[in-house]
């Protein structure tokens, strides 16, 4: 199946800088969600994008969608140790898509 | 409300085997979706039940099958496993069907399977 691409696949930060990870699809979605998984643990819906363009926050996490609908973002302001996980971003709409690895935020000691 | 359980959590079988695993999704949810999560390949959509009914199917060999019970319950079995076969299986529910639905998915534990 086609998979949907989230770049980067890690990313080491420092506590307190910003993280930001990427998803990107070849094809038009009809809405995206978030999810979050901590090590050990399964994933927890974060948000849902539906609108093209549109921004939703939650604290210090902000999310974004494509105004083609074919990419989203989620940028973390300050990290912090309670962010560490993998993010994965579900291209809902077609099930032939895959999810893809997420993008694991580590944060450096 | 309880959250959507799994059983078992963790197995063992050999190449060749089959098993099934279970899911009881949260009550009133009637849309049971399969995932299985792979460290190189990430979380790749196995299928989604609803009212008993396979709603959508993702890229998997027909050695992966499943079902639904007038009580939600969804079961998913694997056959003639394969070493490949390794990984959390993930069950999540949600209260309406996929297929750009715009309702959130919650998901069990998982059930770590090994082939040996």
């Amino acid at each position: 199946g086609q998979q949907v691409m989230q770049i980067p696949q890690y990313q080491h930060v420092q506590e307190g800088e910003d993280f930001t990870t990427y998803c990107n699809s070849s094809t038009t979605l009809s809405n995206i969600q978030w999810y979050k998984q901590r090590p050990g643990g399964h994933p927890v819906f974060l948000i849902q994008l539906v609108k093209s363009g549109e921004v939703k926050k939650q604290k210090r996490l902000t999310f974004q969608f494509g105004e083609a609908k074919k990419n989203s973002s989620l940028h973390i302001t300050a990290t912090q140790t309670t962010d560490v996980g993998t993010y994965f971003c579900d291209p809902r709409g077609n099930y032939q898509l895959i999810w893809g690895a997420g993008t694991k935020l580590i944060i450096k000691p | 409300k309880a959250g959507v359980t799994q059983t078992p959590r963790y197995l063992i079988k050999t190449r060749g085997q089959q098993v099934t695993l279970s899911c009881s999704p949260i009550s009133g949810h009637r849309s049971v979706s399969w995932y299985q999560q792979t460290p190189g390949q990430g979380l790749q959509f196995l299928f989604e039940y609803f009212s008993e009914t396979q709603r959508n199917k993702g890229n998997f060999p027909g050695r992966f099958s499943g079902r639904q019970f007038s009580n939600s319950r969804s079961e998913m079995n694997v056959s003639t496993l394969e070493l490949g076969d390794s990984a959390l299986y993930l069950c999540a529910s949600s209260s309406v069907v996929g297929q750009g639905a715009q309702e959130t998915q919650y998901f069990g534990p998982g059930t770590r399977l090994l082939v040996l």
